[in-house]
């Protein structure tokens, strides 16, 4: 596709619900990575994919998240049990080359989840 | 982890004046990049600089990076009111492929 295009783009769900949020990359960027940004904040790290490899999964802020990537397709952040807490924007970016940026980041239009 | 902080944390300025926003870092990068966030979604990607590079420009745009500082300015001369948005800067290095954004600066221009 012509961006990195991410759905829905909002969501408003019940605490306790689960949800599940997705990502399609640029086609041909191996890297893709997970921000989850609350109002008024900088952007929060959560996931790294990278080809074929074991993600970075360092920024996961509990085990109620979890993400997949199939290859250099699609993305899916879950977040299971949802609370008040994760209301936020969850923004997707991919890359081109693989880690170092050297194109810049181009980033989705964000989902922005709203939990009551 | 490294991590830009960008200052001030809020700017506003008449149109037409010059805007200029700072970024300051923690450890070693491999290049440091400037976003623009309109209300609150998707971040786009406006100039990337090197760790090898001193300034750089764009349009209205012009980057400057000190090493020895670990910092960074952006400026956008002439400033318009469609420039109005936050802007982030973002590193990346030391061995991490994972860029981290600072809080941002919010630019409001007036008209």
């Amino acid at each position: 596709g012509a961006g990195v295009s991410q759905s829905p783009s909002n969501k408003v769900t019940e605490k306790g619900k689960d949800v599940e949020l997705r990502c399609d990359p640029i086609s041909g960027h191996t890297a893709l990575y997970w921000y989850r940004q609350r109002l008024g904040q900088g952007l929060e790290f959560l996931i790294y994919f990278q080809g074929n490899s074991a993600p970075d999964k360092s920024g996961l802020p509990s085990d109620r998240f979890s993400a997949e990537r199939t290859g250099e397709s699609v993305s899916t952040l879950t977040i299971q049990r949802t609370q008040q807490e994760d209301s936020a924007v969850y923004l997707c970016a991919s890359s081109l080359l693989v880690g170092t940026g050297d194109y810049g980041y181009t980033f989705g239009s964000g989902t922005r989840l709203t939990v009551v | 982890s490294q991590q830009g902080e960008e200052d001030p944390q809020a700017l506003s300025i008449q149109e037409g004046e010059n805007a200029t926003m700072n970024c300051s870092y923690k450890t070693s990068i491999n290049n440091l990049q400037w976003y623009r966030q309109n209300s609150g979604r998707g971040l786009v990607h406006l100039i990337l600089i090197r760790s090898n590079e001193r300034e750089k420009h764009s349009g209205r745009l012009r980057v400057t990076l000190d090493t020895s500082k670990k910092s960074s300015s952006l400026l956008i001369t002439a400033s318009r009111a469609a420039d109005t948005a936050s802007y982030f800067c973002a590193t990346d290095g030391g061995g991490s492929y994972i860029p981290t954004f600072g809080r941002g600066t919010s630019l409001i221009v007036h008209p």
